[in-house]
């Protein structure tokens, strides 16, 4: 049974629009929802994450919304760049613990 | 930034033998971790170290997989033996304090197990 679940599998979208990226889980205890940027050939990095006692966490052109009722949340990014083109993962883990839960990614291509 | 460097980034072998990947961790990081990711799937946590000892393990790390640090050089995990379902890209991944903070991950080590 996968705990995180990421859609779409891929992403394509024109520069300047938004690109939504969504994530949901199936373990209730997960309260820390990182998401993780990964370009070709190199490691995850952390982009921007969240806890679960907030239902939005922004930076810059990078917002999380959290519903955790519904145990969703999505990335959202505003005014895409090509140079956001990349894999974006989404992880969760409970508070004290030192795993982090994956999911497969999407793969976000941002088309000039 | 803090980079966390892996060695070799490409290794193949045969089943059976014993493999030994590298790991560099943030020099003022305590706490280590492997992730498992095979081809098109997610990344699976294996094993996270601290102060010398393992503190958590997956039910991927089987007894054929070690870690240690020796005199903090290295971080490194040892297979032994291999294999087939072993192959996967390893990745290693370091943070100054716990996993619910900033882990810095290395590019990853491909283990093509023959």
């Amino acid at each position: 049974q996968q705990q995180v679940r990421q859609s779409p599998q891929s992403l394509t979208v024109w520069e300047g629009e938004t690109a939504i990226l969504n994530c949901s889980y199936e373990d209730s205890t997960f309260n820390y929802f990182p998401w993780y940027q990964q370009f070709p050939g190199e490691g995850p990095a952390l982009l921007i994450s969240i806890r679960s006692v907030s239902d939005k966490k922004e930076d810059g052109r990078f917002t999380i919304f959290f519903n955790k009722r519904e145990k969703k949340l999505s990335l959202h990014i505003t005014d895409s760049q090509p140079g956001d083109s990349a894999t974006y993962f989404c992880a969760a883990s409970t508070e004290g613990a030192d795993r982090l839960t994956f999911g497969k990614g999407t793969q976000l291509i941002i088309q000039p | 930034g803090p980079k966390v460097l892996q060695i070799p980034s490409h290794q193949i072998i045969d089943m059976g033998q014993m493999v030994t990947l590298n790991c560099d961790p943030v020099s003022n990081h305590l706490y280590f971790y492997w992730y498992k990711q095979i081809l098109g799937q997610q990344m699976e946590f294996l094993v996270n170290f601290y102060n010398g000892k393992v503190m958590e393990k997956s039910k991927l790390f089987k007894d054929q997989f070690s870690v240690e640090r020796p005199d903090g050089s290295y971080f490194t995990l040892k297979i032994q033996p291999t294999a087939l379902e072993d192959s996967a890209v390893y990745f290693c991944a370091s943070s100054r304090d716990r996993a619910n903070e900033r882990l810095f991950f290395g590019h990853g080590t491909k283990l093509s197990v023959l």
